[in-house]
C-alpha cells in the first residue's frame, strides 16, 4: 500500500538519460517533506543514492540527480550504464495514518 | 565504518512470533543521535517500513502493523531487537535493518529472508 507513485519501468540505451518520477500528495512530499531515492541492484540490499531531495551521499557518481517540486519528486540518470539496470524507489515522510516513513512503488530500470 | 548486519530464524510457523536482531559495528549505538529501523520487503514486491527506535528506547510503528511489532535496543550489546507477533504467510519477506538520517535510511544492513511456513 505505497503512498508515493512510480512508473513501474523505464528504459533507455546506454548513454542515454532516464527520469523517473515520484507523485505524492499533501501529507507526504506536498506538505514540505524531503524525498529520497535508493537503488536496489538485483539481490541486495537498498542503497542511498540521494537524500534530502537533491544531495548525493560520497561515492555516488554525479550522473544521478534529483529534484523536487509541490507533490512530486523526479531521480534523473544521465550517461545510463549496464550497472545502473536495478529497481530505484523513492522515500519520504508522511504525517497521516499511511506511518511515517513511506517509499515509492519502485521503478525498474533496463538498459536497453 | 559503521555496518549493520540482521540475524535470526529463517522460518517461523504461522502464529507464531518472529524474533530479529540487528547488530551495529563499527560505532557504538549509543554514543550516536540516530534512529534504527526495521523495514521489509515481499519477494518481487516494494518496501515498506515497520518501525523505528532511537537509542533512549522511544519507538514509532507503522499504523498497519503497530498491534504486532515491539522495537527495541539493547545499547550493552549494540543491538537492536524485531518482534512481530501472530505470523502469516504474508509476513514472508526479506527483512532490512537501517540507520535513519536526515529522514533517509542511509546505511543498510544486508537483509534476512523470513518465511512464514508449517
Amino acid at each position: 500500500q505505497s503512498v508515493l507513485t512510480q512508473p513501474p519501468s523505464v528504459s533507455g540505451a546506454p548513454g542515454q538519460r532516464v527520469t523517473i518520477s515520484c507523485t505524492g500528495s499533501s501529507s507526504n512530499i506536498g506538505a514540505g517533506y524531503d524525498v529520497n531515492w535508493y537503488q536496489q541492484l538485483p539481490g541486495t540490499a537498498p542503497k542511498l543514492l540521494i537524500y534530502l531531495n537533491n544531495n548525493r551521499p560520497s561515492g555516488v557518481p554525479d550522473r544521478f540527480s534529483g529534484s523536487k517540486s509541490a507533490t512530486s519528486a523526479s531521480l534523473a540518470i544521465s550517461g545510463l550504464q549496464a550497472e545502473d539496470e536495478g529497481d530505484y524507489y523513492c522515500q519520504s515522510y508522511d504525517i497521516t495514518l499511511s506511518g511515517l516513513y513511506v517509499f515509492g512503488t519502485g521503478t525498474k530500470v533496463t538498459v536497453l | 565504518q559503521v555496518q549493520l548486519q540482521e540475524s535470526g530464524p529463517g522460518l517461523v510457523k504461522p502464529s507464531q512470533t518472529l524474533s530479529l536482531t540487528c547488530t551495529v559495528s563499527g560505532g557504538s549505538i549509543s554514543t550516536s543521535s540516530y534512529f534504527y529501523s526495521w523495514i521489509r520487503q515481499p519477494a518481487g514486491r516494494g518496501l515498506e517500513w515497520i518501525g523505528r527506535i532511537y537509542t533512549s528506547g522511544s519507538t514509532s510503528y507503522n499504523p498497519s502493523l503497530e498491534s504486532r511489532v515491539t522495537i527495541s535496543v539493547d545499547t550493552s550489546k549494540n543491538q537492536f531487537y524485531l518482534k512481530l507477533s501472530s505470523v502469516t504467510a504474508a509476513d514472508t519477506a526479506v527483512y532490512f535493518c537501517a540507520r535513519v538520517v536526515h529522514r533517509s535510511f542511509d546505511i543498510w544492513g544486508q537483509g534476512t529472508l523470513v518465511t512464514v511456513s508449517s
